[in-house]
């Protein structure tokens, strides 16, 4: 069965520098969200997009954005990164009620 | 807001055993849904099972099956004739009933199966 796709599945990247993360959800999901995972950590919640539009919002910085776009994929845009943004980056995908089906993550590391 | 508690960072069980995760929670909501995920090494997240708050019947999915005290606000994993692919953390997480609202995690327990 086809799963939700991240892309990169590593990146790397400076202080300072820019970031965008894609997720491609499972065929007929209309959510997804995005979750952010420090080392050690448990996943913290930080956007989701419900038929394109934004459901819900948790710890989200300022300079990062996410959208929706017409085909159901998604892309977390990430700014002015720091060190602190070093993490496991994870896209989910559900559709009604069900329940929330996860990529396999980006893991972004900032040097 | 809604919290998940998990009171045990890590607990070890011995292949063919069985062994219970804890998990409470705390919510003002009736309706929700509750769930375990694990994450192996891999760090994937998989779903392992999952809890709608107004079915009284615990759900059960193989070796996996959940003790869900509404009342109380507890939802206990058990694994039974645990084995060595069940070595990962797993989370439990809360989530509100509608489409869209985001899983709340407690802090996972790290579990340990030994041959």
């Amino acid at each position: 069965a086809a799963g939700v796709i991240q892309s990169p599945r590593h990146l790397i990247k400076e202080k300072r520098e820019t970031a965008t993360l894609k997720c491609y959800p499972i065929p007929r999901h209309d959510t997804v969200y995005w979750y952010q995972q420090g080392p050690g950590q448990d996943p913290q919640f930080l956007i989701s997009f419900y038929e394109k539009m934004q459901s819900d919002k948790g710890s989200i910085p300022d300079r990062f954005s996410a959208q929706q776009f017409s085909d159901y994929h998604s892309e977390l845009n990430m700014s002015s990164l720091e060190l602190g943004d070093s993490a496991l980056y994870f896209c989910a995908s559900s559709s009604l009620n069900q329940p929330q089906h996860f990529g396999d993550g980006t893991r972004l590391s900032i040097l | 807001a809604q919290t998940v508690t998990q009171s045990q960072p890590e607990m070890s069980v011995q292949e063919a055993e069985t062994v219970t995760l804890s998990c409470t929670y705390d919510t003002s909501e009736s309706d929700y849904y509750l769930f375990w995920y694990k994450q192996p090494p891999s760090r994937q997240m998989i779903l392992v099972i999952r809890q709608e708050a107004y079915k009284q019947q615990n759900a059960t999915e193989n070796r996996f099956s959940v003790n869900f005290q509404k009342a109380a606000k507890s939802f206990s994993l058990k694994i039974s004739d645990s084995q060595l692919g069940d070595a990962a953390m797993y989370f439990c997480a809360y989530r509100r009933p509608n489409s869209g609202y985001a899983l709340n995690f407690g802090k996972g327990t790290s579990l340990l199966v030994t041959p």
